[in-house]
């Protein structure tokens, strides 16, 4: 098991559902991720919060929202999906931002398919 | 060009033996590594982390970085079946991650 909590672990929803996507960590680090992998590709990045602030938002559509409601936990928000939208979302987290010398530890994901 | 490059395979090995597994980076302002496993349906293992060039070595695992080619290493020992993932090297800089060698150890 992980450090790094992700619920659900599998999500399929319409594409004019609203949705939301959780990730917990109780390791006391203030850096968190979201990532998005298809099939047989890396992780790309999404997002980045440090310090419960967004740090870094890599020109992601605005159907996906993601929120720090704390330390602890990171939300993202799914709204309007595309079928192209279907992958696997990653939360990951780090004591500090990663280009400070601080690796990521990653959850299991959540697995998402948008209809 | 991709800032982090690697042979994404398939690669095949039989049990036992050692396994190389290469990436190149372009951006000689990158000085943090990292090694993930990544077994299907789950989500990436950090396994190595390096920082300098040289050697770093954690059980059957060895990091090896090479700044003045811009050539980071993941070697792995005795190689068990369980072994058998993805393996995605990746740069502490930017977030960027290379595409992932699929490894499968044969019995």
């Amino acid at each position: 098991d992980t450090e790094v909590t992700q619920t659900p672990k599998h999500l399929v929803m319409g594409m004019t559902n609203k949705k939301s996507l959780k990730c917990e960590q109780h390791m006391g680090h203030r850096a968190m991720y979201w990532y998005k992998q298809k099939a047989k590709k890396p992780p790309e990045l999404m997002f980045v919060y440090s310090y419960e602030k967004l740090s870094i938002n890599e020109s992601v559509p605005s159907r996906f929202s993601p929120e720090c409601p704390n330390s602890s936990l990171l939300n993202l928000h799914l709204h309007a999906l595309q079928p192209e939208d279907s992958a696997l979302y990653l939360c990951a987290s780090s004591p500090g931002l990663t280009n400070s010398n601080q690796p990521q530890h990653f959850g299991d994901g959540t697995r998402l398919s948008i209809l | 060009q991709k800032e982090v490059e690697q042979d994404p395979g398939p690669l095949s090995v039989p049990e036992g033996a050692i396994v190389s597994l290469n990436c190149t980076y372009s951006n000689s302002a990158f000085q943090y590594f990292m090694w993930y496993r990544q077994y299907s349906r789950k989500g990436p293992e950090l396994l190595m982390y390096t920082y300098s060039s040289g050697n770093k070595e954690d059980g059957r695992f060895t990091a090896q970085v090479d700044k003045s080619s811009k050539y980071i290493s993941l070697f792995i020992r005795d190689s068990q079946p369980s072994d058998s993932a993805t393996y995605l090297c990746a740069s502490g800089q930017n977030f960027v991650f290379g595409p992932g060698t699929r490894l499968s150890v044969l019995p």
